[in-house]
């Protein structure tokens, strides 16, 4: 059972180089997110998506982008890396169910743990 | 906004101990209340989803209570073991799929 898989799981960044974070889900879950978590701040909603082809920002969207185009995988890029990205980020999913769209939990990943010198 | 409270940020117990974890909301008009639990290097898992027309949840030795009116939620855990020990955080779902969550408590339970 993969559930939610992140790649890499660690990566050392220069500023101002760009990487791409790689979600996967198994699950065919019309919901992904990207957070980052930071100390003492729990977790942050980056972006989000409810489907194939749409993506939607969230709480700390600045110098992100997402992608999402196809269903299981969910994409976050960082174009210019900076020292105040260096966080660990999460991936999470979750189902859909026409009635009870809000009342499944969401699946995370392990983490990616990015450092930004 | 809605902004979401753990007391307390630590917690360490002798093993066996019932413990009490707590968790506020200042926008009574969620979805639902989930609790997670994160070991170290780890994701979160989902522990128990509390909707918003439930009072409480229970699983195993996890006892998950909902006062959406004063904008609290409890964890319970009876009978705790150094194998709880982990950081665990709420979020609550506030209707537009999304999660807002707390700082977590990070609990030891001592042998």
């Amino acid at each position: 059972n993969a559930g939610v898989t992140q790649t890499p799981k660690f990566r050392v960044l220069k500023t101002g180089q760009s990487m791409t974070l790689l979600c996967a889900q198994d699950m065919n879950h019309e919901y992904m997110y990207w957070y980052r978590q930071d100390p003492g701040m729990g977790l942050r909603l980056i972006h989000y998506s409810v489907g194939e082809g749409t993506t939607a920002k969230g709480e700390v969207p600045d110098g992100y982008n997402v992608s999402r185009l196809k269903k299981q995988n969910f994409l976050l890029g960082l174009e210019s890396a900076a020292p105040s990205q260096t966080s660990v980020y999460f991936c999470a999913s979750t189902g859909r169910s026409d009635i009870l769209i809000s009342n499944q939990p969401q699946h995370f990943g392990d983490g990616t743990r990015l450092s930004i010198l | 906004k809605q902004e979401v409270t753990q007391i307390p940020a630590a917690l360490s117990v002798p093993e066996g101990e019932n413990l009490v974890l707590n968790c506020s909301f200042t926008d009574s008009a969620i979805y639902n209340l989930q609790w997670f639990r994160q070991d170290p290097g780890k994701g979160l898992t989902s522990l128990l989803l509390i909707q918003s027309s439930q009072r409480e949840q229970t699983s195993g030795r996890l006892n998950a209570s909902l006062d959406k009116s004063s904008g609290r939620s409890t964890l319970y855990i009876a009978a705790s073991q150094p194998g709880d020990s982990a950081t665990y955080l709420c979020a609550v779902d506030d209707s537009s799929y999304k999660l807002i969550f707390g700082s977590g408590t990070r609990l030891l339970v001592r042998p």
